[in-house]
């Protein structure tokens, strides 16, 4: 099993629209969360850490859900430019390294 | 330096060569990380230095690979007698006393074996 496992997409939304994605990982260990945005032929970006209490970062709404072990990722009012891949990323908090889930994409429709 | 520096930023070299591939992390991160990403692949991890602690290897996917950091900043990875499979692009990321800050990639080195 994956450690972090993604629903590829992909996602075509509307301008304006609500999106939602969502992430699962396999161990209950796991501390640190994150969200990351990669777009096309670029290096992927940190987004947001995704906290225990969930925040938000204008747009955009990270939530953490431990006893089901997913967290999600929700933009509001969607963007032409938020078109792009986004990458859940969980770490153990052991040292060694995080783990990438496959990415989500999300094309922005005018 | 103010992000994650990678060089080359291209390279296509025939197949059976061995290439370097550099990365100069954010001054005074601590942990280093390579992953390398095909084409329409998700990020898969090579190695991961921290420190002076010895480097996690278990991601390297054949001994053709080695990686090594000096001096606990620059480091370079190794590809021995490349084969076609290895074509892909090569990121490496930093990042400052551990996991809950998240890490800062570099714009990649993007390997072509022909």
């Amino acid at each position: 099993r994956k450690e972090v496992e993604q629903d590829p997409g992909p996602f075509n939304v509307p301008e304006g629209a609500t999106v939602a994605f969502n992430c699962t990982y396999s161990n209950s260990a796991s501390q640190s969360f994150f969200w990351y945005r990669q777009d096309c032929r670029k290096e992927p970006k940190l987004l947001m850490s995704v906290y225990s209490s969930g925040n938000e970062d204008g747009r955009f709404t990270a939530q953490l859900n431990r006893a089901s072990q997913y967290i999600s990722l929700l933009i509001r009012d969607s963007k032409l430019s938020d078109s792009a891949t986004y990458l859940c990323v969980v770490s153990l908090y052991t040292g060694n390294q995080f783990y990438f889930g496959t990415g989500t994409s999300l094309t922005v429709i005018p | 330096g103010a992000g994650v520096s990678q060089s080359p930023s291209n390279k296509v070299t025939e197949k059976g060569k061995d290439v370097e591939l550099r990365c100069d992390p954010i001054s005074g991160h601590t942990a280093l990380y390579w992953y390398r990403q095909s084409l329409g692949q998700g990020l898969e991890f090579l190695i991961y230095f921290q420190g002076n602690s010895a480097p996690d290897k278990s991601g390297l996917p054949s001994d053709r690979f080695s990686a090594e950091r000096t001096g606990g900043s620059v480091s370079t990875l190794t590809i021995q007698r490349t084969q076609q499979e290895d074509s892909a692009v090569y990121l490496c990321a930093s990042t400052f006393r551990g996991e809950s800050y998240g890490y800062t990639f570099g714009s990649g080195t993007r390997l072509t074996v022909v």
